[in-house]
């Protein structure tokens, strides 16, 4: 069974704290993401990366940063959070093939900076 | 600029009857178009998809429509059932950049 694991379900930090989510997946796939819901937005991209060490920014990259030191874990950095950061987040994997918009999400993590 | 919109945030429907979501985009470089389903507390799981050349694709109790010239699409589930009640969100897939661009959802309640 395919899985996607967050290392929190639930995050309060302060503002201006350094946030690190943490996204392991055990799949063996290249391409991992990172995406925030907001209501009435939908899912929006954060940064992706298609290999270890590579990334592209997404949609939405300002305020974040991303790592891949290992291909099966995928970590979202936020250097100083904001209240605006407030928000559902995220992340998938899916594997490199001529036709791969099938992801696979991991739980989500809902974060609250106060 | 959102490329890819569900105008309808809500949706209720009586058990047996059908449900019909829509979705509408603006770019026509997308090569597929998808439907994914999300459960509170889970993430979001992939249902079904159509590609940008066909019209119509069918998965059991699950349809989705394509109308290029429109720039829409549409999912209908047939017959609705109560576990169907979930959050649906369209999107939309390039090869180039393999992003997939997701609307806003619609949240379906199925009522028994």
């Amino acid at each position: 069974d395919v899985k996607v694991t967050q290392s929190s379900r639930y995050l309060v930090k302060r503002t201006g704290e350094k946030v690190f989510l943490e996204c392991v997946q055990d799949m063996d796939h290249e391409n991992m993401f990172w995406y925030r819901q907001d209501p009435g937005l939908g899912l929006r991209l954060i940064y992706f990366s298609y290999d270890v060490k590579m990334k592209e920014k997404g949609d939405i990259p300002e305020g974040y940063s991303v790592s891949r030191e290992k291909k099966e874990r995928f970590s979202l950095i936020l250097e100083s959070a904001s209240t605006n950061q407030t928000s559902m987040y995220l992340c998938a994997s899916s594997e490199i093939r001529l036709v791969s918009y099938e992801q696979y999400f991991g739980p989500g993590t809902r974060l609250t900076v106060t | 600029d959102q490329q890819v919109k569900q105008n309808s945030p809500s949706l209720s429907v009586q058990e047996g009857r059908i449900s019909i979501l829509n979705c509408d985009y603006t770019n026509s470089m997308f090569d597929y178009f998808l439907w994914y389903k999300k459960y509170p507390a889970e993430g979001p799981t992939f249902l079904i998809s159509i590609s940008s050349i066909k019209d119509k694709n069918e998965d059991g109790r699950f349809t989705v429509f394509l109308n290029k010239s429109a720039k829409h699409l549409s999912l209908h589930i047939v017959p609705s059932q109560p576990g169907d009640s979930a959050v649906y969100f369209c999107a939309a897939w390039k090869a180039a950049g393999n992003k997939l661009t997701f609307g806003g959802g619609t949240r379906v309640l199925v009522k028994p």
